[in-house]
């Protein structure tokens, strides 16, 4: 079945600089990605979703970038700041499935 | 906009317990879903349910039930729980197979 690899698990920026988490995948007809934000003590948060015909989407302050022939997901949080500071998953579905595969997660901290 | 809801908040209970949480919607979406957390091993799906009575197994659905009564509602049971057992349980809603919405989630600790 489907498999996803998420790195890295811990990232440290400082305020300002970017911030890049990549998840890649196994399944060549994965349909749907998205990426999700969770804060301690809290639910997941959805930040941006894609479909497999789409190589990038830019939403205030984020880009996602997909990379079908490498099977490569990119989240880019360009000048991260303090507000930034979660834990990031990636997921990936395939056309036919309601399940959906989770990352690991990135323990992202935005330094002031 | 919509939400969802999980009671409790926070659980504890005793070796070999059955736990009851719950997870109420109001987006009127078909399908839920709940998940386990572990630390440091993201999501894990245990039940889902594409609509009302129905009930589709995760990969991790032994030691759980779960209950889809009404559309709005899903219910997991812990059917017995393991000492020092420590998660937490998040519940998740969509429409037509498309993104995720997620509860705050439920702390359970047994003791």
């Amino acid at each position: 079945g489907e498999q996803v690899e998420q790195r890295p698990p811990h990232l440290s920026v400082r305020e300002g600089d970017s911030a890049i988490i990549i998840c890649t995948y196994t399944d060549s007809a994965t349909a749907y990605f998205s990426w999700y934000k969770q804060e301690a003590g809290a639910g997941l948060q959805l930040l941006m979703s894609v479909l497999s015909n789409v190589d990038r989407k830019e939403e205030q302050g984020l880009t996602v970038l997909l990379n079908k022939k490498d099977k490569r997901l990119s989240l880019n949080l360009t000048a991260a700041h303090p507000g930034d500071s979660a834990v990031y998953f990636c997921a990936v579905r395939d056309t036919n499935a309601y399940k959906v595969i989770f990352g690991k997660g990135t323990h992202l901290h935005v330094l002031p | 906009g919509g939400i969802i809801t999980q009671t409790p908040k926070f659980l504890i209970g005793q070796e070999g317990q059955k736990l009851t949480l719950k997870c109420q919607q109001n987006f009127n979406h078909d399908t839920m879903y709940w998940y386990r957390q572990d630390s440091g091993k993201g999501l894990r799906l245990i039940y889902y349910s594409i609509t009302e009575n129905d009930l589709q197994k995760g990969d991790l659905s032994e030691g759980y039930d779960a209950s889809r009564e009404k559309k709005s509602s899903f219910s997991l049971t812990v059917t017995s729980a393991q000492k020092n057992e420590m998660a937490v349980f998040l519940c998740a809603s969509s429409i037509a197979r498309v993104e995720q919405y997620f509860g705050p989630g439920t702390r359970l600790t047994v003791l």
